[in-house]
């Protein structure tokens, strides 16, 4: 069985810190790794999608960068305020299985 | 409208009932997803249906049915539901290929 783990599981920082956190996946076959932000009830919305080793993707304050070859992706954010407060949630695509494969996510709390 | 539309919204039922949870689509995608949501452990695959003919398990399949009415209609059924089928039960889409999904705004699903 595939295994896309995120660390860590859970995160609080005081406004204006910057913080990272990790998605690692299985380096064979992969096809492309998203990454969803989550707020509490509200669905999951896509943040980026990568597919090629050393992408680096940035939307405002927060930036994906990619390592197909050693299965890992991180995820920064910059200066973060409490509406960055939500759970992010990697996806692995591998060719084999042909579906995305969800981590269980790195939930963030940023305190005022 | 909503790209992904799932009903109802909240629902509660006792033990023993029948119960189905409707998703329904303007995306025009071929694939569709139903998910559940349980506090700590992320997004667990229940079915998946990559067209109108093909249903398939995913993890967490029994105790569950699924019917395709068509290719924007995907519904799941919990035929007799159990209190550890309480959930949030999310629906998503997708294009064939390493895309990203487009979820619903999820269901919250009570069994007492």
């Amino acid at each position: 069985i595939l295994n896309v783990e995120q660390s860590p599981q859970s995160l609080h920082v005081q406004e204006g810190d910057s913080t990272n956190f990790t998605c690692s996946f299985p380096s064979s076959n992969f096809y492309a790794l998203h990454w969803y932000r989550w707020e509490t009830a509200k669905s999951p919305e896509a943040l980026f999608v990568m597919t090629l080793n050393g992408d680096e993707k940035k939307k405002g304050r927060i930036s994906a960068t990619l390592n197909t070859k050693e299965g890992y992706s991180y995820l920064y954010i910059k200066g973060s305020q409490p509406e960055d407060s939500a759970t992010y949630l990697c996806a692995y695509f591998s060719g084999g299985y042909n579906k995305l494969i969800f981590g269980a996510g790195t939930r963030l709390a940023v305190h005022p | 409208d909503a790209d992904v539309t799932q009903t109802p919204r909240n629902r509660i039922t006792k033990t023993g009932k029948r119960i189905m949870l409707e998703c329904s689509q303007t995306k025009g995608h071929d694939r569709m997803y139903w998910y559940r949501q349980d506090p700590g452990l992320g997004l667990r695959l229940i079915y998946y249906s990559f067209d109108v003919k093909d249903i398939n398990k995913g993890e967490i399949s029994d105790g569950y049915s699924v019917s395709r009415q068509a290719q924007a209609k995907f519904s799941l059924s919990l035929e007799s539901a159990i209190p550890n089928q309480t959930a949030l039960y999310f629906c998503a889409t997708s294009d064939t290929g390493p895309y990203g999904y487009t979820f619903g705004s999820g269901t919250r699903l009570t069994v007492v």
